[in-house]
C-alpha cells in the first residue's frame, strides 16, 4: 500500500521567512502533484512533477522531485500572508495519472 | 477559465437514504474522478471513469457506490444506502488526458448523513 507522508503537519511562520515542506512516499513513482486548499474550498493545482530532478517554480513557491529518495519538497521563499492555506502533495500510485494518493496536508499560517 | 461544477454544494440526508451527487466536468475532458475528504482528514480516491466505464476504484468504493455518465455532460456519484461514515466533502475532478495533466477539481459537495 502506498503511503504518502508530509511534514510538518502544521507550520506557523512570519512574513518574509523561508521554509520547506517535505513529502515522502513509500513506493516507486515518477509523478507527484502539489495542491493548495483554502478553508472550505476546492483543491487548486500548483505543480505537476513528472520526472526525477524536476523543479518547478511559481512566484514564491518552488517544488522539486527526487524519485530515488522518494521525496518532494515545496519551498516557500519570503512568505506572505496570502500563502496561508493547506498544502497537499499527491502521488500517482500507478503512474497512469488517474489514482492519486494524498498526503495528510500541511497547514500553513503566515503571520503578518 | 473552464471549470468543473458540482451540485448541490450541500446535501443533508438521513442514514439509509440514497443520494446522487452531480458533476459537470470540463467539456473536452475525457477522464473523470470522484474523491472525498472527511473533515480534517486527507483526500481519498474513490473512482476513475473513462469511456463509459470504471477504470480504477478504491476499497472505499464498494457496492453501495456507483457512477454514471447519463448524458454527454453530467457525471454522477450515487450512494445507495448512506451511512454516517459517508459524511464527507465529495470532489469531482476531470482531465483531458490522464498521462501527464493535472486534475481539475470542482468545488465539492458537502454530504452530511444524520
Amino acid at each position: 500500500e502506498l503511503k504518502v507522508e508530509q511534514n510538518p503537519l502544521f507550520l506557523s511562520m512570519q512574513e518574509g521567512k523561508n521554509y520547506t515542506i517535505y513529502c515522502n512516499y513509500s513506493t516507486t513513482s515518477d509523478r507527484l502533484y502539489w495542491y493548495r486548499q483554502d478553508p472550505g474550498k476546492s483543491l487548486e493545482s500548483l505543480f505537476v512533477l513528472l520526472s526525477n530532478g524536476a523543479v518547478k517554480q511559481e512566484g514564491r513557491l518552488m517544488a522539486s522531485l527526487d524519485t530515488k529518495a522518494r521525496l518532494s519538497t515545496l519551498h516557500i521563499t519570503a512568505a506572505v500572508h496570502d500563502l496561508s492555506a493547506t498544502y497537499f502533495c499527491a502521488v500517482d500510485a500507478n503512474n497512469a495519472g488517474n489514482m492519486l494518493t494524498f498526503g495528510g496536508g500541511t497547514r500553513l499560517m503566515v503571520k503578518p | 477559465e473552464p471549470e468543473v461544477t458540482q451540485t448541490p454544494s450541500h446535501q443533508v440526508t438521513q442514514m439509509g437514504q440514497e443520494v446522487i451527487l452531480r458533476c459537470v466536468p470540463i467539456s473536452n475532458h475525457l477522464y473523470f474522478y470522484w474523491y472525498r475528504q472527511i473533515l480534517g482528514q486527507k483526500v481519498e480516491f474513490l473512482v476513475s471513469f473513462y469511456n463509459n466505464e470504471i477504470s480504477e476504484k478504491s476499497e472505499i468504493f464498494d457496492d453501495q457506490f456507483s457512477v454514471e455518465r447519463p448524458d454527454g455532460s453530467n457525471f454522477t456519484l450515487k450512494i445507495r444506502s448512506t451511512k454516517l461514515e459517508d459524511s464527507a466533502m465529495y470532489f469531482c475532478a476531470s482531465n483531458p488526458d490522464r498521462s501527464d495533466e493535472k486534475l481539475f477539481f470542482g468545488s465539492g459537495t458537502q454530504l452530511s448523513v444524520l
